[in-house]
């Protein structure tokens, strides 16, 4: 059964780059129908949609995150990533990873991590 | 950018039907999926391509998707279906999330 697992500081800083890593077991990542994404919900808020990727290396992302945003896929580790840059305290969210299916569903996803922007 | 447009909260009484709706651009012509959010726990999808359902979901859900409305639809409402539900489509390979509804079931 596919497991994916997001990790990373639950901190950052202020103008700073949020970094975390998805490992995905059970399953390669090498898959060409399928794509791995990274989705976030702030607070009292509802989920927003960041990026995703394909293994062969084709990116898209949220048009409003104004590309601060980069994910990366690590063939070797069987993980993907996301970067996202010059955060402020609207970026702090639990963070999720996911896989988009070759159905066009998202499933599964990751348990979601709580990273918090401030000084 | 495409936006998708969901009711903030529906009630439903146990054992009747709830309704969820969104609505978006010619949503009819695009895939349209359905996930479950329960406090503490991550996102589940309970139908995707309008109106399949994935297995261990209960077949008291079921979508349909037409015109700019997709729905989602609870029969029979449990307890356990008290969440939030997020519908969600694709716009040229990027995720849209609607911005969810909080269903109450009292």
């Amino acid at each position: 059964q596919l497991q994916l697992q997001e990790s990373g500081p639950g901190l950052v800083k202020p103008s700073e780059t949020l970094s975390l890593t998805c490992t995905v077991s059970g399953g390669s990542i090498s898959s060409s129908s399928v794509s791995w994404a990274w989705i976030r919900q702030p607070p009292g808020k509802g989920l927003e949609w960041i990026g995703s990727m394909y293994y062969s290396g084709n990116t898209y992302y949220n048009p409003s995150l104004k590309s601060r945003a980069t994910i990366s896929i690590d063939t070797s580790k069987n993980q993907f990533s996301l970067q996202l840059s010059s955060v402020t305290a609207a970026d702090t969210a639990v963070y999720y990873c996911a896989k988009r299916t070759q159905l066009w569903s998202i499933d599964p996803w990751g348990q979601g991590t709580l990273v918090t922007v401030s000084s | 950018s495409y936006e998708l447009t969901q009711p903030p909260s529906v009630s439903v009484s146990p054992g009747q039907t709830a309704s969820i709706s969104c609505s978006g651009d010619k949503l009819g012509n695009k895939f349209a999926s359905w996930y479950q959010l329960k406090p503490g726990q991550s996102p589940v999808v309970v139908i995707y391509q309008n109106s399949m359902r994935p297995s261990g979901i209960p077949d008291r859900f079921s979508g349909s998707n037409s015109g700019n409305t997709a729905t989602l639809t609870i029969s029979g409402t449990q307890a356990m279906d008290e969440a939030d539900y997020y519908c969600q489509a694709w716009d040229s390979s990027t995720g849209v999330f609607g911005g969810g509804t909080k269903l109450t079931v009292l």
